[in-house]
């Protein structure tokens, strides 16, 4: 069954320094998706992303972050400057359409320290 | 706005008893409806779905009807196992902020005893 692939699956990084998640989404899927947990409380919606540009994004979602599609396969989340409230697990999700069920991937646990 | 409301846990059973999970949502139209599953120390795994009215999602026993009457999608198993032991979300496709996206409910905790 085709997955969606999140890398890497545990990263710390120091308060300040800037971090990338990488997510191989579903080969033939449009829409792509990142959320986050942070621990013990709800999944929340960061961003939308459709033909090569962000479709909505949330408050969470300020201008730390960026996300990109550089090659056609890989779905990049940056977050330039970390803050210790940022450590939360990070979701990828891919979706043949926008009405459709999302696949997610296992996740990056992010941890700023 | 749209929103989605999950009964919060945890929740503790014993082997074989029987499960429901309570959501209810606020929408304008009729969204589609997911369950996702999270094992500890996993990610979320679509459990079951249900695009229209008066449809049922199933998968590993689990089992879910779309009611546009109360606007639910409660969650059920009939016999549950100590393998189930996991959280749930709730999540409709609602719209928010101007487009669709699935919205998660707060997740509730299962924990089924041997």
């Amino acid at each position: 069954e085709p997955e969606v692939t999140q890398t890497p699956s545990h990263q710390v990084t120091q308060m300040g320094q800037e971090v990338i998640l990488r997510c191989v989404p579903i080969s033939n899927h449009l829409y792509f998706y990142w959320y986050r947990q942070i621990l013990g409380q709800k999944v929340e919606f960061l961003v939308s992303f459709y033909n090569n540009e962000i479709s909505e994004k949330s408050e969470i979602f300020d201008d730390q972050f960026s996300v990109e599609r550089p090659d056609g396969s890989n779905f990049t989340l940056k977050i330039r400057s970390t803050k210790l409230e940022d450590s939360a697990m990070y979701f990828c999700a891919s979706s043949v359409r926008d009405n459709y069920g999302y696949t997610f991937g296992s996740g990056t646990r992010l941890t700023v320290v | 706005g749209d929103s989605v409301t999950q009964m919060e846990g945890p929740v503790t059973l014993s082997e074989e008893a029987f499960l429901t999970i309570n959501c209810t949502y606020t929408a304008t139209g009729y969204p589609s409806l997911f369950w996702y599953v999270q094992y500890p120390g996993e990610g979320l795994q679509l459990l079951l779905k249900a695009t229209k009215a008066d449809d049922k999602g199933s998968n590993k026993g689990f089992e879910a009807t779309y009611r546009k009457e109360t606007t639910s999608f409660h969650l059920e198993k009939g016999s549950v196992q100590v393998s189930d032991s996991a959280v749930y979300f709730c999540a409709p496709l609602l719209t928010q902020g101007g487009s669709e996206k699935l919205v998660f409910g707060k997740g509730t905790k299962l924990t089924v005893n041997p």
